[in-house]
């Protein structure tokens, strides 16, 4: 049984940098194939892809927000981090984490964390 | 990036009736499409993948058809457990792509 939980703060302020952790059970980031996304979900509106870490630690970024993020895993705890700098009120959204099956699906997902940029 | 289009934005229908949303992509993606079930304050659940193959435990009344640039996701039946909003997602190239979401309304 997979599952992803995404941890972090519920509050940050503008110009801060937004750490979020991806806590998961049921597989290893050492798994040929697999990766672990992040997807973020502005409130009322569209998802949006954000980044994507494999097993052999390839990472890709959204073009658009490549400069402010960073993705890391630590396959031993079974967590992914992500890093946003910069926040913005514009980034306030719910923040999912998910499981990339080797044929490119996320089949699983976590809850997902509400971020507010505010301050 | 690839853009993802669906249709319509609003969709409403009847319990029992057959409705089909359409997801078009700005060029080829060739199978690599999927299609997603999110209700209010939940996190989105995985319905199809590769454009047509349907995800374990999924019911058999969604079906997905499509390749190249055009993608249907249909409902044979409607169930009242069916509406939400739903999202086509482009995995054929990075940045995957999310279409901007169509909700499904109770007439």
């Amino acid at each position: 049984q997979i599952t992803l939980k995404e941890s972090g703060p519920t509050l940050v302020k503008p110009t801060q940098t937004l750490t979020l952790t991806c806590t998961f059970s049921g597989f290893s980031l050492s798994t040929v194939g697999v990766g672990v996304g992040w997807i973020r979900q502005p409130p009322g509106k569209a998802l949006e892809w954000l980044t994507l870490i494999y097993w052999d630690d390839d990472k890709r970024y959204s073009p658009s927000l490549k400069s402010r993020l960073t993705v890391t895993k630590d396959t031993s705890r079974n967590q992914v981090v992500l890093t946003m700098t910069n926040m913005d009120p514009v980034d306030t959204a719910t923040y999912y984490c998910a499981h990339r099956k080797y044929d490119g699906r996320f089949d699983f997902w976590g809850q997902g964390t509400l971020v507010t940029v505010s301050s | 990036d690839i853009q993802m289009t669906q249709s319509p934005s609003t969709l409403s229908a009847s319990v029992g009736d057959r409705v089909t949303i359409t997801c078009r992509a700005s060029q080829s993606i060739s199978s690599w499409l999927a299609w997603y079930q999110q209700k209010p304050g939940k996190a989105p659940k995985l319905l199809i993948y590769q454009a047509s193959s349907l995800e374990s435990g999924v019911p058999s009344r969604f079906s997905g058809r499509g390749s190249g640039t055009e993608f249907t996701l249909t409902i044979s039946s409607l169930q009242p457990d069916d509406f939400a909003t739903y999202y086509c997602q482009q995995y054929n190239s990075y940045p995957d792509t999310f279409g901007q979401g169509t909700k499904l309304e109770i007439k």
